[in-house]
């Protein structure tokens, strides 16, 4: 299968911070990239995606960006507030384009 | 809200026994994804239909495993003979004409004793 991870399992800010999270994939065939967030006991919610002929793409208050040579997916957060508190994780779409595979996920919390 | 209801939200079975959970996304949902969540994982890719036509599945995916989508709206998913390690989060997603964005259900856990 795909290898997609992220580099920090779980990730602390204080409020107001930006956030950072990262991630590797392996499949270079894939051209799409999705990031998700994910609340306890709910499924994943469409944060913000980018296709592979972009390498960054801006949403309200969410940047991500798209290192294709090394294979590099990052999620910026700006002004992290509590309710950003959740999982978040990426996931590319594979050979095929329709096989979505994610990664492990990133736990994001928000210290007020 | 999605709009994308699963049922049921938790499921208790017996090793052994037989599960169907259902899925029904919104009426513009012509795709509809199936994938499995265990505890600190992200989902894993079970099958995908295009309307009634289950095109992909995973190659991971056990002969326990069969899904189906009659008419091009809701979905089950049937697990025959569960075993412990089926236990995990089952979700549904379904996206919308020519778009890729997929909105998840809120899943149904299942606990195999």
């Amino acid at each position: 299968g795909e290898s997609v991870g992220l580099h920090l399992p779980t990730l602390s800010v204080q409020e107001g911070d930006n956030s950072i999270i990262n991630c590797a994939y392996s499949n270079s065939a894939s051209d799409y990239f999705i990031w998700y967030k994910q609340e306890s006991g709910k499924g994943p919610q469409f944060i913000i995606d980018i296709r592979s002929n972009m390498d960054k793409r801006q949403g309200q208050r969410v940047t991500v960006l798209l290192n294709k040579t090394v294979k590099h997916l990052s999620l910026q957060i700006a002004a992290t507030q509590p309710g950003d508190s959740a999982v978040y994780f990426c996931a590319e779409n594979g050979d095929t384009g329709n096989q979505f595979y994610f990664g492990t996920g990133t736990s994001l919390t928000v210290i007020p | 809200d999605t709009g994308v209801s699963q049922d049921p939200r938790h499921k208790i079975t017996k090793r052994g026994q037989n599960v169907t959970f259902r899925c029904d996304p919104i009426s513009e949902h012509n795709r509809l994804y199936w994938y499995r969540q265990t505890l600190g994982q992200g989902p894993e890719f079970l099958t995908y239909f295009q309307n009634e036509a289950q095109l992909e599945k995973s190659r991971l995916l056990s002969d326990r495993f069969s899904a189906e989508r009659p008419k091009g709206s809701f979905s089950t998913l049937e697990i025959q003979r569960t075993e412990q390690g089926d236990s995990a989060m089952y979700l549904c997603a379904g996206t919308a004409g020519g778009g890729d964005e997929q909105f998840f259900g809120p899943g149904t856990r299942l606990t195999v004793l």
